[in-house]
């Protein structure tokens, strides 16, 4: 059974940085590439970001780019993201979500509310 | 950027009545492979988005058929064909051929009248 288990959200002030992770698992994760894509709260859903299989190509959302870095350890199963110089606009729900030729599996989210 | 334009926004719709969800892109969306990467999700409430629809018709394994994709080019529908209560919630298109990015439509709400 797929699953995609993030972690790492909280409550930031604006100007600083968060790390989520997101761990996978029920599927051969290095073989697939994975997306970042969040949802403000009570608005639509935002694409953030994307990595290939082996990690060597990403591209972001003009909104995030300088300030967002995706990666991952097919190592450990893992997904990253490393969110830096946040901001309120920022706050949403993130999720982890997979890629197979189409977005297909995600995870459950973490909340990331940035705030003073 | 491709714009995707969903309506209506909200979908007011009596049990077991049909229903059914626009979705307009502003570009066509035939890849250069010849698949259309139009797809639809479910997001009940306070639940993370379920894939329902792919490449604008194939239905995901253990969604009922009730729920149909169609379409081509710029315009896609989903439809409901008798709504249930477990229908309820946020529908949300999203296109995958001409990326980055890859956008999403508004969402669209249903509801029980």
């Amino acid at each position: 059974e797929v699953q995609l288990v993030e972690s790492g959200g909280g409550l930031v002030q604006p100007g600083g940085s968060l790390r989520l992770s997101c761990a996978a698992s029920g599927f051969t994760f290095s073989t697939y590439w994975m997306q970042w894509v969040r949802q403000a709260p009570g608005k639509g859903l935002e694409w953030v970001s994307h990595i290939t299989g082996d990690g060597g190509g990403t591209t972001y959302a003009d909104s995030v780019r300088g300030r967002f870095t995706i990666s991952r350890d097919n190592a450990k199963n893992t997904l990253y993201l490393q969110m830096n110089s946040l901001r309120v606009e920022d706050t949403a729900v993130y999720y982890c979500v997979r890629d197979n030729f189409g977005v297909d599996f995600w995870g459950q989210g973490t909340l990331v509310t940035v705030s003073s | 950027d491709v714009v995707m334009t969903q309506s209506p926004l909200s979908l007011p719709v009596t049990l077991g009545q049909p229903a059914s969800i626009s979705c307009r892109s502003s570009q066509n969306l035939v890849h250069s492979d010849g698949t259309t990467y139009l797809t639809w999700f479910q997001q009940r409430p306070g639940q993370s988005p379920r894939r329902l629809i792919y490449q604008v018709s194939k239905r995901d394994s253990g969604v009922p058929d009730r729920f149909s994709g169609s379409g081509s080019g710029t315009d896609f529908t989903l439809t409901i064909s008798r709504v249930e209560a477990e229908d309820v919630g946020i529908y949300h298109c999203m296109q995958g051929t001409h990326w980055p990015p890859w956008t999403f439509g508004q969402g669209t709400k249903v509801e029980i009248k």
